[in-house]
């Protein structure tokens, strides 16, 4: 069974930053490409990060280009994110999921909430 | 990019049938065949209900159906349920090995 399990989330002043973790059980984790997807509070689905399977090209979102990191840990079948300069509107739930297809996500973790607050 | 276009709410009766719409633009839905749709249920994490436009991942149930024509796309439900009560997010794929970009979200009532 495919399970993916974030971990990390909490809150943080603005400007600091948190490095969130996903691990991930039930498939081979190194032949796929890994997303992040973020939620604000009553709000929609927003595309964060993307990272490949051997973590060689990375895609960032542009409201988080240059603050944001993706990365990941094949060996230890970890996705990571880190998360600099942070600012209120990160506030979210921040979702991790893996491709299934081509720019489709069939599985998803359960969320880990990121609070930008001082 | 700028988010896709949905109606932020539907409602039908059990048994009905319905179809949200995304619109988007020829440099997303109306160049690529990955469209893709999810539901979500308050709380939870979103599930795929449709990838590239049409098919149906393993399990879902084939009430759910996907379909485009230019820049829009659909989603149909028929012999909706009450289980079908849920939000729900298009997201297209446009281009720059990103992941694409979603639509506003729709919330599906079931009178």
């Amino acid at each position: 069974e495919v399970q993916l399990v974030e971990s990390g989330g909490g809150l943080v002043q603005p400007g600091g930053s948190l490095r969130l973790s996903c691990a991930a059980s039930g498939f081979t984790f190194s032949s796929y490409w890994m997303h992040w997807v973020r939620q604000a509070p009553g709000k929609g689905l927003v595309w964060v990060s993307r990272i490949n399977s051997d973590g060689s090209s990375t895609s960032y979102a542009d409201s988080v280009k240059g603050r944001f990191t993706i990365s990941r840990d094949n060996a230890k079948n970890t996705l990571y994110l880190q998360m600099n300069s942070l600012r209120a509107e990160d506030t979210a739930v921040y979702y991790c999921a893996r491709e299934t297809s081509i720019a489709a996500l069939g599985y998803w973790g359960q969320g880990t909430l990121v609070t930008v607050s001082s | 990019q700028s988010a896709l276009t949905q109606p932020a709410s539907v409602s039908g009766s059990p048994g009905q049938s319905i179809t949200i719409s995304c619109t988007g633009t020829s440099s997303d839905v109306g160049s690529y065949n990955l469209v893709s749709w999810y539901q979500q249920h308050p709380g939870k994490a979103p599930k795929l209900m449709i990838y590239e436009v049409s098919k149906r991942p393993s399990g879902v149930s084939n009430r759910f159906s996907g379909s485009k024509s230019g820049n829009t796309a659909s989603l149909t439900i028929s012999g909706l349920q009450a289980e079908d009560e849920a939000d729900y997010y298009c997201c297209s794929y446009a281009g720059s090995s990103t992941l694409g970009v979603f639509g506003g979200g729709t919330k599906l009532t079931v009178l």
